[in-house]
């Protein structure tokens, strides 16, 4: 699976946008972007993933480029409970034996600042 | 839905004991499950991948005789750390991936269990 570059940590205002970069630019055709966050001592929480098209849930928003080799998570609105260390994470979705392993960087810790 | 639970979320063990950690899908079946661990301020490091019925798949650098997985059962995954040490003492957290034997409810998606501290004094 490719690998990503983030920056290794962010600072927020409590209220605004919170923009996370993610470089992958040897992402492969059928690979995803995923994101995960990472709240202190607790196990990951899935966030969002998306392929070519830009996806939006309850919790964030997924832009990715034209060209696939980077994307930004963006959380409308961070709160204090919003920080976390946020992986992105490309992988292959494949059917049958694959194990669909999730492979981590080191991630950005954002800091949501009251 | 898709809650995967941990037991015990804190243990502490003396030097030369074992201690297992289970983990368990409560809302899904899981033929696969991955075990991980992390120390403080790293990442997390993908240690094996847990296969139910069929024995694990451990990541390269990982001790199969140490840390003995085994997946009986489609919602249950153990995680035995056998003769612990001290440099043991980690944050080991497993993920499950939905899907049941007929792949009726296949799905790519991983859920996390909550994690298990393991201190090893």
């Amino acid at each position: 699976d490719a690998k990503t570059t983030q920056p290794t940590s962010m600072d927020c205002a409590e209220g605004r946008a919170a923009n996370l970069p993610c470089n992958h630019s040897t992402i492969s055709g059928n690979e995803y972007v995923y994101w995960y966050r990472q709240i202190h001592s607790q196990g990951p929480q899935y966030i969002i993933h998306g392929l070519k098209n830009n996806e939006t849930n309850e919790m964030a928003s997924l832009i990715i480029t034209e060209d696939r080799k980077s994307s930004t998570l963006i959380l409308p609105h961070a709160t204090l409970r919003d920080t976390a260390v946020y992986y992105c994470i490309v992988r292959v979705a494949r059917k049958g034996g694959a194990t669909n392993k999730l492979i981590f960087g080191t991630g950005t810790l954002l800091a949501v600042q009251p | 839905g898709a809650v995967v639970s941990q037991h015990p979320s804190r243990v502490i063990c003396k030097s030369g004991t074992s201690v297992k950690i289970e983990c368990r899908s409560l809302d899904f079946q899981a033929t696969t499950m991955f075990w991980y661990r992390q120390f403080p301020k790293q990442s997390l490091m993908l240690m094996a991948t847990s296969n139910e019925g069929s024995k694990a798949t451990y990541e390269q650098g990982v001790e199969k005789d140490k840390f003995l997985i085994n997946h009986a059962s489609l919602t249950l995954s153990t995680l035995t750390v056998t003769s612990a040490h001290p440099e043991d003492s980690s944050f080991y957290i497993c993920s499950a991936r939905e899907g049941g034997r007929d792949r009726t409810h296949f799905s790519y998606e991983q859920y996390f269990g909550p994690g298990t501290r393991l201190t090893v004094t």
